[in-house]
């Protein structure tokens, strides 16, 4: 069983559409929670970044950590077509590890 | 801007052959790291160095060799490379310390081995 299971999609869904991704896993060590998207032919870039439980927003995006259920969530809101690109969510089970866990990512496309 | 420089986009390797593969880095970053990305497998760390001459094997260390003997510049080494071996590499990097869970990554090389 991989530490990190996320869905890989397609997902594809409408401009406007409110869009979940979402990962779980199973090592309970794991207390640092990153998002990562990345477009077509390009390296990914840090989107979001949580600690512990609980949400947080950043403009459209909301991250969400369920530690008791070990499920961590990001939410896009009015999604536009320019929010097309791969998802993938990350893990750390302390500060200062430099090693992170990746999902598989989950391809999003926003249909105009 | 902070950026994360690979040698080449696009490789074409023949079995059996020795590949070097460059990354560069203007960050004055701490940490390096070396990933190969796969449909289906996400990614995978090969090797990450914490420090120059420094290195720690990663999850798939089989068939790689890395070396840093300056900060920026953290070299992947396919001693022999194989069809098996044919994949997008994928350089990071990141501060160490409380800032280390954001890693900055290159465009990646893609890599065939015919």
């Amino acid at each position: 069983q991989k530490e990190v299971e996320q869905d890989p999609g397609p997902l594809s869904v409408p401009e406007g559409a409110i869009v979940s991704l979402n990962c779980t896993y199973s090592n309970s060590a794991f207390q640092y929670f990153m998002w990562y998207r990345q477009y077509s032919r390009k390296g990914p870039e840090l989107l979001m970044y949580t600690y512990s439980s609980g949400n947080k927003e950043d403009g459209r995006f909301t991250a969400q950590v369920d530690k008791s259920s070990k499920y961590i969530s990001l939410f896009i809101r009015d999604s536009q077509p320019s929010d097309s690109a791969t998802y993938l969510c990350a893990m750390s089970s302390y500060f200062g590890n430099e090693k992170l866990t990746f999902g598989t990512g989950t391809r999003l496309t926003i249909i105009p | 801007d902070v950026k994360v420089t690979q040698s080449s986009r696009y490789l074409v390797k023949r079995t059996g052959e020795k590949v070097f593969l460059e990354c560069v880095q203007d960050m004055d970053h701490e940490n390096m790291f070396w990933y190969r990305q796969d449909p289906g497998l996400g990614l995978r760390l090969i090797y990450f160095s914490y420090d120059v001459k420094m290195k720690e094997k990663g999850d798939i260390p089989e068939g790689y060799s890395v070396s840093r003997e300056k900060k920026e510049r953290f070299s992947l080494i396919l001693e022999s490379a194989s069809t098996n071996q044919t994949s997008m590499y994928l350089c990071a990097s990141s501060l160490a310390g409380m800032s280390s869970y954001e890693q900055y990554f290159g465009p990646g090389t893609r890599l065939t081995v015919t």
